[in-house]
């Protein structure tokens, strides 16, 4: 099916174990974003790619690694999971970069960390 | 310090009645503005945007104002429908250069039949 979609949708984990969310898109967009949704924070951007194999920080980084080696995948790694990183993840993908290129979201992962 | 400001978490309307949700920002760069919507378990959608040169965007029941020189924009939704129960976010972003957007908190919109 074309579209966005994120795996797994639900993860529990424990403090300091290494955690990939993944994210496939079937458009051939250029733009992957990787938000975070927390309570009384709203969306904060975490990295972001411009195309396979650029990638850059967003607001929120820390403890957080991306790659792209593939368009269509985004993955995102916890290298040592934390309890703040216990959060909603939302991939998201844009054929471009400008703001009035709209970004398409994905369902989402809710990540626990123990 | 938020950029983009919802200052109101959550808002309740009845059914047929005006819904009115406000966002603020604070960063004179930004000129382009979004609103997205969000039913739980499901990822934020595109609902409306505009830009800085208007100051009225209209789609449907759907309607974005923005005032520039107060730094504030709103969403006006006529006539509210219970599936317009949601949260909504709004979002800016300077559009002339690559900017990611800046979200706001969200507002959870009920209504009420």
């Amino acid at each position: 099916d074309a579209g966005i979609t994120q795996s797994p949708r639900y993860k529990i984990t424990e403090t300091g174990r290494q955690v990939t969310l993944m994210c496939h898109q079937t458009w051939s967009h250029s733009y992957m974003f990787w938000y975070r949704q927390d309570l009384g924070h709203g969306l904060r951007l975490i990295y972001y790619s411009a195309a396979a194999d650029i990638t850059d920080k967003g607001e929120v980084p820390d403890g957080y690694v991306v790659s792209r080696s593939k368009t269509e995948n985004f993955p995102l790694t916890l290298e040592s999971a934390t309890r703040s990183q216990t959060s909603v993840y939302f991939c998201a993908s844009s054929e471009g970069g400008q703001s009035t290129d709209t970004q398409y979201f994905g369902p989402g992962t809710r990540l626990t960390v123990l | 310090d938020q950029q983009v400001k919802q200052n109101s978490p959550s808002l309740s309307v009845q059914e047929g009645r005006i819904s009115i949700l406000n966002c603020d920002y604070t960063n004179s760069m930004f000129d382009y503005f979004l609103w997205y919507k969000k039913y739980p378990a499901e990822g934020p959608t595109f609902l409306i945007s505009i830009s800085s040169i208007k100051d009225k965007n209209e789609d449907g029941r759907f309607t974005v104002f923005l005032n520039k020189s107060a730094k504030h924009l709103s969403l006006h939704i006529v006539p509210s429908q219970p599936g317009d129960s949601a949260v909504y976010f709004c979002a800016a972003s300077a559009e002339s250069g690559n900017t990611p957007l800046v979200f706001g908190k969200g507002t959870r919109l009920s209504v009420i039949a």
